[in-house]
């Protein structure tokens, strides 16, 4: 079936190092992805999207990058920051209009 | 302007036993959403509505039923529960089918 997975379910950094996390995702219909960050005890809060007629798109700190040959999505934070430490999700919106599939997530780790 | 509120936070129920999640948004979206968190995974859609008075089913619909009678609020709910269900539950909407989906703070069930 169709799926939104995570190359890594972990990541270690120190303030103020760039954090890359990334997504692959298998359905080629899918054109709008989006990023959450959920910290333990909340809900998934929005940090940016992109649609597929887009390669990048930048955000407060953040990058979103989108590459269609190869079905990969990932997160760029800049200057990452303790209050970064969360999980981040990738979403994709597949065939079906309106329903997001998420990823397992990766959690980011930021040490002072 | 509280966004997505679910009532309530926490609940323990019996095996067999009903409930009825609620979920109210006051931003007055068209799309809403019921995801089921499992620990150590992504967020599972259960049911969704893109409207008032319509409901479908996600990805994970089984034991669950949900009802949108007023366009601000979307009612999960379960009949016989199972142990099974334990999980965290988030309610979400949005203003269309590929727009951003806001959460809300979730729902801690625990069936025994």
């Amino acid at each position: 079936g169709e799926s939104v997975g995570l190359h890594l379910p972990t990541l270690s950094v120190q303030e103020g190092d760039n954090s890359i996390i990334n997504c692959a995702y298998s359905n080629s219909a899918s054109d709008y992805f989006i990023w959450y960050k959920q910290e333990s005890g909340k809900g998934p809060q929005f940090i940016i999207d992109i649609r597929s007629n887009m390669d990048k798109r930048q955000g407060q700190r953040v990058t979103v990058l989108l590459n269609k040959t190869v079905k990969h999505l990932s997160l760029q934070i800049a200057a990452t920051q303790p209050g970064d430490s969360a999980v981040y999700f990738c979403a994709e919106n597949g065939t079906s209009y309106g329903k997001l599939t998420f990823g397992q997530g990766t959690i980011l780790t930021v040490h002072p | 302007n509280a966004g997505v509120t679910q009532t309530p936070k926490f609940r323990v129920l019996k095996t067999g036993q009903s409930m009825t999640l609620l979920c109210a948004q006051d931003m007055n979206h068209e799309y809403m959403y019921w995801y089921r968190q499992d620990p150590g995974m992504g967020l599972r859609l259960i049911h969704y509505s893109v409207g008032e008075g319509t409901t479908a089913k996600g990805e994970v619909p089984d034991g669950y039923n949900v009802s949108r009678l007023k366009k601000q609020n979307f009612l999960l709910g379960l009949e016989s529960a199972a142990p099974s269900q334990t999980s965290v539950y988030f309610c979400a909407s949005s203003v269309g089918g590929n727009t951003e989906a806001f959460f809300g703070q979730g729902t801690r069930l625990t069936v025994v």
